[in-house]
């Protein structure tokens, strides 16, 4: 059964720091892997999906690497701002089925 | 944004009484999906439909049904509402191409209260 893990739960960084956030999953075989980002009360919002071909995605200052091997993937931020916080969730779909997986996710807070 | 509303957006409801949410879209996409999303556990999909009228469980399905009857709306039913079922539900959608998910996108939300 896939488990996607999101470690910390929680992350507090000063304005303008560069940070990564971390997903891993158990289950090598997937289809791809996407990066969500959610405000507070409000629905999701993806930010990068990266197929299972795939090393990288990057859509600007937001870069997202796939290791499958390893079962893990982080999310770059580069340059952090206050209007960065919210949290982050990542989410794969194994080979051989429709159903995404969802980590629980990184509430991120950026300190201005 | 994707073109995806759900409906009510908030509901209270008292234990043991059917409710029904509906999600619609405007995208013409083939799937469409039911999470809900609890502290500690993140979103955890109930029903998912890759087509009208064929549906399949998730991996919290107990407790709830789904009808697919048109292209755009996707209903998730709580037969008889428990106060376990309180809790964010959220519709999403998405298009697949060679058997790969494309992007899901994803409606509001729908705060629901059972007590």
């Amino acid at each position: 059964k896939q488990e996607v893990t999101q470690i910390p739960a929680a992350l507090s960084v000063p304005e303008g720091e560069n940070l990564v956030l971390n997903c891993s999953f158990t289950d090598s075989a997937i289809y791809n892997l996407q990066w969500f980002r959610q405000d507070p009360g409000k629905g999701l919002t993806s930010l990068l999906l990266i197929q299972s071909s795939q090393r990288e995605q990057t859509s600007g200052r937001l870069n997202a690497s796939l290791d499958k091997s390893s079962g893990r993937s982080t999310l770059y931020i580069a340059a952090s701002q206050p209007g960065d916080s919210a949290t982050y969730l990542c989410a794969v779909i194994t080979s051989g089925t429709y159903k995404y997986i969802f980590g629980t996710g990184t509430r991120l807070k950026v300190l201005a | 944004d994707a073109g995806i509303t759900q409906s009510p957006r908030h509901k209270v409801t008292e234990t043991g009484t059917p409710v029904t949410l509906r999600c619609h879209q405007t995208e013409n996409h083939r799937y469409m999906y039911w999470y809900r999303q609890d502290p500690g556990h993140g979103l955890r999909l109930i029903h998912y439909s890759y087509g009208v009228k064929d549906t399949d469980k998730g991996e919290v399905s107990d407790g709830y049904s789904v009808s697919r009857s048109k292209t755009e709306d996707f209903l998730l039913t709580l037969e008889s509402a428990t106060s376990s079922q309180t809790s964010v539900y959220f519709c999403a959608i998405s298009e697949s191409q060679r058997e790969v998910q494309e992007t899901q996108y994803f409606g509001p939300g729908t705060r629901l209260l059972v007590l």
